[in-house]
């Protein structure tokens, strides 16, 4: 079974410049989450979608940051305008239903984004 | 608000030998569920272990298993026989009822020293 792949995997910008990340979860899974890693610091979530119905969240700056799940499969995570302090590792994750105290979430290998 | 600490920061561990890394977790929701992943070097989060609020025996997969304390919130990952590859970073999570989204701890980096 494929895993939950990313790309790209490493991005440099300069600050005010837009970048997008792009995300596909394991097949079949209905529960698509992006999370932001800063450096020393625990993921923490920014977006959760159930197919392609946002669950929460309450924690994406959207001043800056937007995403889509068009068709319920892959998803877009985009920045723009990017700050300094958007220079972290953006993981994606999904599980197969959501909502479940005991499912797991299956991570992919993240994008390093560096902000000059 | 849910809350998870990692006190160690860095540890360092004998090939080999046993290992504890420590979790305390803050909730006021009696039901949840505690996961510790792994981080290697190369960024991909690696699902370790769960362990229910309502579980009665602590979970165990493997080398890995969990020492949940209920009363004392805490839920350490003991690692036994400790192996090179186990160098990483580790960090501890919790998952409520809705949603399901992760909150996770600052994490703990491992050192396996041959």
């Amino acid at each position: 079974e494929a895993g939950v792949a990313q790309s790209p995997r490493y991005k440099i910008i300069e600050k005010r410049q837009s970048v997008a990340f792009w995300c596909n979860p394991i097949s079949g899974h209905a529960t698509l989450y992006w999370y932001q890693q800063i450096l020393g610091q625990g993921p923490k979530l920014l977006i959760q979608f159930q197919n392609n119905g946002v669950v929460d969240d309450s924690q994406l700056p959207k001043d800056r940051f937007s995403a889509e799940r068009l068709k319920g499969v892959d998803s877009t995570l985009k920045i723009q305008p990017a700050k300094l302090e958007d220079s972290a590792v953006y993981l994606c994750a999904s599980s197969l239903h959501g909502g479940r105290l005991q499912e797991t979430q299956y991570f992919g290998p993240g994008t390093r984004l560096l902000v000059l | 608000a849910q809350k998870i600490t990692q006190t160690q920061p860095g540890m360092f561990v004998q090939e080999k030998e046993a290992v504890t890394l420590d979790c305390t977790y803050d909730t006021s929701d009696p039901s949840y569920g505690l996961f510790w992943y792994k981080q290697p070097s190369s960024g991909e989060m690696i699902f370790l272990i769960y362990q229910g609020s309502y579980d009665q025996q602590n979970a165990t997969e493997g080398r890995y298993s969990l020492n949940f304390q209920k009363a004392r919130k805490s839920a350490n990952l003991v690692i036994s026989a400790s192996q090179l590859g186990d160098s990483a970073m580790y960090f501890c999570a919790m998952s409520q009822e809705y949603g399901n989204k992760l909150v996770f701890g600052a994490g703990t980096i491992l050192r396996v020293k041959s």
